[in-house]
């Protein structure tokens, strides 16, 4: 069935490093969302990527869908501890679905 | 509060017994969700509405999950025969057809726990 598959699945990184998580499906997606969950909450959008080879940024996130659509990064320029949480690529395909998720860690 | 509300926020049940969620979606939004959450994994799709029809369900629910949204406002998830793998979070999201339809707002969830 289809997938995504995230990682990596845990990312320990001290306060003002950079944190990249990537996100991979082995078939063309049509679009993609980032969600960030913090931890005892719940999934909040970030995100939606929809054009080949399509940059986002917000903030010091900068979001990539690629040439093939058929993966996406999300990088965090120099962490802070506001960014700890899970963060899950998602796409639309017939249903959604929901990558297993990179869960950041961020060392002060 | 004008976001997605569910209720209970927290449901312990004896295994067999049937349990039934409510979700309050946000006002405007015509598109509802349900997912099923575990630790340390995604989001699981369990059924989607547009107004008050359903349409889709996951391949994967079982015969004991219904799912309904009557007046496509408030929409209610019932499982009967609760089993001990029935555990987890479950989470509702709404969205807003248009522009933005993948842009979906989530719950505080119900936390299920079935003994």
């Amino acid at each position: 069935g289809q997938q995504v598959m995230q990682i990596p699945q845990y990312q320990h990184v001290q306060e003002g490093e950079d944190f990249t998580t990537y996100c991979n499906s082995s078939t063309t997606l049509s679009n993609i969302q980032w969600y960030k969950q913090r931890p005892g909450g719940h999934p909040v959008f970030l995100i939606q990527l929809v054009k080949s080879g399509e940059v986002k940024k917000q903030k010091r996130l900068t979001f990539q869908f690629g040439e093939a659509k058929k993966n996406s990064s999300l990088h965090i320029t120099a962490t802070q501890t506001t960014d700890v949480g899970t963060y899950f690529c998602a796409f639309k395909g017939n249903q959604f679905y929901f990558g297993t998720g990179t869960s950041l860690t961020v060392i002060p | 509060d004008t976001g997605v509300s569910q209720n209970p926020r927290h449901k312990i049940t004896k295994r067999g017994q049937n349990v039934t969620f409510r979700c309050d979606p946000i006002s405007e939004h015509n598109r509802l969700y349900w997912y099923r959450q575990t630790l340390g994994q995604g989001p699981e799709f369990l059924t989607y509405f547009q107004n008050e029809a359903q349409l889709e369900k996951s391949r994967l629910l079982s015969d004991r999950f219904s799912a309904e949204r009557p007046k496509g406002s408030f929409s209610t998830l019932e499982i009967q025969r609760t089993e001990q793998g029935d555990s987890a979070m479950y989470l509702c999201a709404s969205s807003l057809g248009g522009a933005n339809p993948n842009e979906q707002y989530f719950g505080p969830g119900t936390r299920l726990t079935v003994t």
